[in-house]
């Protein structure tokens, strides 16, 4: 079964534009980790936050993390069309090495 | 920097038939993952070694499926006797401990 639940399922974007996507787990963690995924490529490392982190940036992407809900959010500022992707949300339960991916939001940036 | 590698790219079999994937991790990594993704049920790690031992294959769908890492270097699915049910794509990913996973490309797979 998925840990993590992403919301939306699906996004569509001018280029420019912010975008935010959301993901609940079920389960207490250590850490929560982004992942980028390409049609047609294998999944891209994008950001990881630990569980004492509330927020953490990267360029134009930023991580909140409420383990109280249960929940993360990823935002992407000034959205690029080469930002077109899934992303996934990956949460360890088992053990940092066995993660456990979420069902993904499928991102559209329209130039 | 070579990526993690995978073969083939794409695979089209009869059903009965017996399926090979390979997977080069990246060097000096100790983790190599296995995992499947489709729309119905997402990207589902299937198996994992730690220095070339398996470590975790709860994720195995069933005695169909196998992997082996004979060394560090280079890893295997093996699916013998294929399905349709078991089309998908397979992804390989590695990792050094604690690190985040770096994946391959993906064989997809598609069983007639």
């Amino acid at each position: 079964s998925q840990q993590g639940e992403e919301d939306p399922q699906a996004l569509s974007i001018q280029e420019g534009e912010n975008a935010t996507m959301n993901c609940s787990y079920k389960t207490s963690i250590n850490n929560l980790q982004w992942y980028r995924q390409n049609s047609g490529r294998g999944l891209v490392h994008l950001i990881l936050i630990r569980s004492n982190e509330r927020e953490k940036h990267s360029g134009r992407l930023r991580v909140t993390l409420d383990t109280s809900k249960k929940s993360s959010s990823l935002l992407i500022t000034a959205s690029r069309a080469a930002d077109t992707a899934s992303y996934f949300c990956a949460t360890a339960p088992g053990g940092f090495q066995k993660l456990v991916f979420g069902t993904g939001t499928r991102l559209l940036v329209s130039p | 920097d070579a990526g993690v590698i995978q073969s083939p790219r794409h695979e089209v079999t009869e059903m009965g038939q017996e399926v090979t994937l390979r997977c080069k991790p990246i060097s000096g990594h100790d983790y190599l993952f296995w995992y499947r993704q489709t729309m119905m049920r997402g990207l589902e790690l299937l198996i994992y070694f730690n220095n070339n031992v398996p470590i975790d294959d709860s994720g195995m769908p069933e005695d169909r499926f196998s992997a082996k890492m004979p060394n560090a270097s280079f890893s295997t699915l093996k699916i013998q006797p294929s399905e349709p049910r078991d089309s998908a794509v397979y992804f390989c990913a590695s990792s050094l401990a604690g690190q985040p996973q770096h994946f391959g490309d993906g064989t997809r797979l598609s069983i007639l």
